[in-house]
């Protein structure tokens, strides 16, 4: 079965740091990837998503991910972390268009002075 | 993209009772999805909602406390039933974009605490 990890669970940052978040996931074929945004209070939020073609995405507010077929990773990374990127941040992988999607639990980003 | 809404945005419940939550999207989409959030978790597939069809859900849930409509295309709706405060958690609703990738889109959620 697919399966998505996000190994770390709480990640701090300061201000103006470089970011990365780390995802894993665990699928025979290549499935379509995504990473969403959750601030405190809001709902989820697409940041980007890759399901073919240049294995580096951009995203909104600056965000890129990577795919690396060979270490079935997707990891998320912002070069200049700004105090308003605090959020959870979620991979989620979907192995067929119209179906639901799969969610790792979380990494929770904190953004220090 | 898809606009979606949901009704409540939050609510306190007794628990015994039970709860409809609504969730109205702006465009016609064949498939809806229901997830919950407990706190400080990820989120998990309650089921899936294609109109003019009962709802397929996932294991660990079912049509009894967890009974959904789905009467059109733009609006569905999940009621939380005899609620304990274990079903104390967000629910989100999401739409699939119908397009290669499957990219989906959420709902503002429901945050449901029950006394």
């Amino acid at each position: 079965a697919q399966s998505v990890t996000q190994p770390d669970i709480h990640i701090t940052v300061s201000e103006g740091a470089s970011l990365e978040l780390r995802c894993n996931y665990s699928y025979g074929a290549t499935p379509y990837l995504f990473w969403y945004v959750q601030s405190p209070g809001q709902g989820l939020q697409l940041l980007l998503k890759y399901f073919s073609g240049d294995t580096l995405v951009q995203g909104i507010k600056g965000f890129e991910a990577e795919f690396k077929r060979s270490q079935s990773s997707f990891n998320l990374r912002k070069p200049s972390v700004h105090w308003s990127d605090a959020a959870e941040y979620f991979c989620a992988v979907g192995v067929k268009s119209g179906y639901a999607l799969n969610f790792g639990k979380g990494t929770s980003l904190l953004v220090t002075p | 993209s898809a606009v979606i809404s949901q009704k409540p945005s939050r609510d306190i419940c007794q628990r015994g009772t039970s709860l409809t939550i609504q969730c109205q999207v702006d465009s016609q989409v064949t498939m809806m999805f229901w997830y919950r959030q407990q706190p400080g978790q990820s989120l998990t597939l309650i089921a899936t909602a294609n109109q003019g069809s009962e709802a397929t859900y996932e294991s660990g849930f079912v049509i009894d406390k967890f009974p959904i409509s789905r009467p059109n295309l733009t609006f569905s709706t999940l009621t939380v039933s005899n609620m304990s405060p274990e079903d104390s958690s967000i629910y989100l609703c999401s739409v699939g974009s119908g397009g290669v990738g499957n990219e989906q889109f959420f709902g503002p959620g429901t945050r449901l605490t029950v006394l």
